[in-house]
């Protein structure tokens, strides 16, 4: 079946700018979760969704970052306001069960210039 | 608080030899879950191996085995007979057993370099 994807596959957008990243997780998992991969920082944390319970947000970095899941599928996280430090590969991963892996999309890689 | 280390940041192995990937992790729980996952180029991360804490016999999948040391919290990767396709980057990932959050705690990793 297909995998988790996640759309666009590189942004480029200018520092102060709002960006919208995807994430089509595997059909059936309730899990989703994001991720942040960057140079100083290395795979952190950002934030947790569990079929309709409230998102799990305390790895967020900032009131600037928020995301939503529409529908117990598709989610979007949001960046308002872009900076530098924004600058990463943002990872969506999504998992069927607590016992499960979690499998991993492509990425969305942001440059903010 | 949960903490994953990878002490190599590179690593080079000659083809079809063995390479061992270094990994230490710090926890107060008993019961957890250890990953090595694979990133190539292409930004994809492929789980490669997974133990369960509880349980002695080391993981292998293929030529991927785990050196898992409970008691000094160590969980090595070895690649017998490297492939140039194993060039990547490598991340040890930890995460807690119990509760249903889940999220992966991982280390730096370490650049694993095939030579022909």
């Amino acid at each position: 079946g297909a995998g988790v994807s996640q759309s666009p596959s590189n942004k480029v957008t200018e520092k102060g700018k709002d960006v919208e990243l995807r994430c089509d997780p595997i059909s059936g998992h309730t899990a989703l979760y994001w991720y942040r991969q960057s140079l100083g920082q290395g795979l952190e944390f950002l934030i947790y969704f569990q079929g309709n319970s409230a998102p799990d947000k305390s790895g967020l970095p900032s009131d600037r970052f928020s995301a939503e899941r529409t529908g117990g599928s598709v989610s979007t996280l949001t960046i308002q306001r872009t900076q530098q430090e924004d600058s990463a590969v943002y990872l969506c991963a999504s998992r069927l069960g607590p016992s499960y892996e979690q499998y991993f999309g492509p990425g969305t890689r942001l440059t903010v210039t | 608080a949960q903490t994953v280390t990878q002490s190599q940041p590179e690593m080079s192995v000659q083809e079809a030899e063995t390479v061992t990937l270094s990994c230490t992790y710090d926890t107060s729980e008993s019961d957890y879950y250890l990953f090595w996952y694979k990133q190539p180029p292409s930004r994809q991360m492929i789980l490669v191996i997974r133990q369960e804490a509880y349980k002695q016999q080391n993981a292998t999948e293929n030529r991927f085995s785990v050196n898992f040391q409970k008691a000094a919290k160590s969980f090595s990767l070895k690649i017998s007979d490297s492939q140039l396709g194993d060039a990547a980057m490598y991340f040890c990932a930890y995460r807690n057993y119990g509760g249903s959050q889940g999220n992966l705690i991982f280390g730096k990793g370490t650049k694993l370099s095939v030579k022909p």
